[in-house]
């Protein structure tokens, strides 16, 4: 059975610091996704990751995959209030996406 | 930007009662999935359709739960007899190519069912 854990659960920073955000999976996988999430909001794609090595950035947020280790990191840069929000991980098996808990990051200003 | 829509936007419900979830995905898509997330908690997986046909289901979508594309447009999440534990926001979602395929996942605004 597939298992997706993320960590932190929690995450409550300081605007300007860096963090990163970590996915693990059980299973093999070349496929894994980021998504954000605001309260009470659905869930928007921000990263596809589709192969080992990818590494993908869209402003302060970059994420990488490591499918030898079942790894994938969420790097948050100077970090920005607009960036709090619940981030998830998910990852595909056949017919299957599998996410993660997600890790509630709150930015103080 | 196309995008998929879900109906009701909230939908309250006695205990036993039968609820139909309404989904439209997005045009060109072929994989329609359905998710449920209880109080802003983990995304459970429930159920996806390729083909008209279920590709996977979880275990938590068990007898009382069937999904069906009746016309070309729509994808509906029945439940049959409803329990307090089914109140969640259920997302509906679609995808160009399937989970194999590194298909990524569109999902709709979500539909908050309350089980009273």
């Amino acid at each position: 059975e597939l298992k997706v854990e993320q960590n932190p659960l929690f995450l409550s920073m300081q605007e300007g610091k860096n963090y990163t955000i970590y996915c693990n999976y059980s299973t093999t996988s070349d496929r894994l996704y980021w998504y954000r999430q605001d309260p009470g909001k659905s869930l928007e794609s921000l990263f596809v990751l589709l192969s080992n090595g990818a590494v993908k950035q869209e402003g302060r947020l970059m994420a990488s995959l490591d499918t030898k280790a079942r790894l994938s990191t969420l790097h948050i840069t100077a970090a920005v209030h607009d960036l709090s929000a619940t981030y998830f991980c998910a990852v595909d098996k056949d017919d299957k996406i599998i996410f993660g808990k997600g890790t509630r990051l709150h930015i103080l200003p | 930007e196309p995008e998929v829509t879900q109906t009701p936007s909230h939908q309250v419900t006695q205990m036993g009662q039968e609820v139909i979830l309404r989904c439209v995905p997005i045009s060109n898509h072929l994989y329609f999935y359905w998710y449920r997330q209880i109080l802003g908690q983990k995304v459970e997986f429930l159920v996806s359709f390729y083909n008209n046909e279920i590709s996977e289901k979880s275990e938590i979508f068990d007898d009382q739960f069937s999904v069906e594309r009746p016309d070309g447009s729509n994808f509906t999440l029945k439940i049959r007899s409803t329990k307090l534990e089914d109140s969640a926001m259920y997302f509906c979602a679609s995808s160009e190519e399937g989970g194999g395929a590194g298909g990524e996942l569109f999902f709709g605004e979500g539909s908050r069912l309350t089980v009273l």
